[in-house]
C-alpha cells in the first residue's frame, strides 16, 4: 500500500459534465504528480506541483482540464465540459523522498464518458 | 524529449518459463529506469529501478533487468516466472532535470499458463 489515496475510484458522467477528482498524498511531501492511461497505454504525464506550485502542464492537458494543490497538500484534477476522449484512469503519484526519483502511485480514478 | 518503447505487447508463457521483457528508450541525456507492474485489479507497483552504478539491478519477486547504455536498452528477466506473475508490466524512464516525470512505455501484457 503506496499511501496515496484518490476519490472517487469510479465516476461515470455525460458528456458535457464537470468531473473532480482528488488525490490525497502520503504526507505534506512537497511533489504531487498527475497522469491519464488510456486503454492499452502505459500512464502519460499530465501535470506536477511542488507544493502549491504547478510547474509543468503537458500539452495533454487542455483548456477544459484545471489541477491545485491548495495548502500543498490534497490536490484536484477537474475537467469541464467532458468529452467521451476524456474517459481514461487518471492516476496520482508522489515520490517518497530526494531526489524524488521513484514515484509511487494511487489506484487511480476511472472515468467513463457517456 | 524522451520516449520509451516496448516491443512485446502480449506475452505468454508456461510457468517455469524464462522471462525477457525488451524496453529501449531514447534520450541523449542520464536518465533513471524503471519497471512497474500492475496485477490484475490492483495499482502500479514499483517493481525495480536503476539510478547509477551497478547496471544489474534486482527488484522485488526474483525479477532483475540490466541496463546497456550503448543499446539504450533495460531489459526485464525472470529465470523462471509463476502464474502469480501475470500481469501487465512498465517500462519508465525519467530525465535529469526534467521535473522527474515519467515516460512510460505501452506496457507487456503477460500471462502466465500452468
Amino acid at each position: 500500500d503506496t499511501g496515496v489515496s484518490q476519490d472517487p475510484r469510479h465516476k461515470i458522467t455525460k458528456r458535457g459534465q464537470n468531473v473532480t477528482f482528488r488525490c490525497d498524498p502520503i504526507s505534506e511531501h512537497n511533489r504531487l504528480y498527475w497522469y491519464r492511461q488510456t486503454l492499452g497505454q502505459g500512464p502519460e504525464f499530465l501535470t506536477y506541483f511542488q507544493n502549491e506550485a504547478q510547474l509543468e502542464k503537458s500539452r495533454l492537458l487542455s483548456d477544459r482540464f484545471s489541477a491545485e494543490r491548495p495548502k500543498g497538500s490534497f490536490s484536484t484534477l477537474e475537467i469541464q465540459r467532458t468529452e467521451q476522449g476524456d474517459s481514461a484512469m487518471y492516476l496520482c503519484a508522489q515520490p517518497h523522498e530526494q531526489p524524488y526519483n521513484e514515484q509511487f502511485f494511487g489506484p487511480g480514478t476511472r472515468l467513463t464518458v457517456l | 524529449a524522451q520516449s520509451v518503447s516496448q516491443h512485446n505487447h502480449h506475452v505468454i508463457l508456461s510457468e517455469a518459463a524464462s522471462l525477457e521483457l525488451g524496453c529501449n528508450y531514447s534520450y541523449g541525456g542520464t536518465v533513471n529506469l524503471f519497471w512497474y507492474v500492475q496485477y490484475p485489479g490492483q495499482h502500479l507497483q514499483l517493481l525495480l529501478k536503476y539510478f547509477s552504478g551497478d547496471p544489474l539491478v534486482k527488484g522485488i519477486k526474483g525479477f532483475e533487468a540490466e541496463f546497456i547504455k550503448s543499446k539504450f536498452s533495460f531489459n526485464l528477466r525472470k529465470p523462471s516466472v509463476q502464474w502469480s506473475d501475470t500481469a501487465e508490466y512498465f517500462c519508465a524512464v525519467n530525465a535529469a532535470g526534467g521535473g522527474n516525470k515519467l515516460t512510460f512505455g505501452t506496457g507487456t501484457q503477460l500471462k502466465v499458463e500452468l
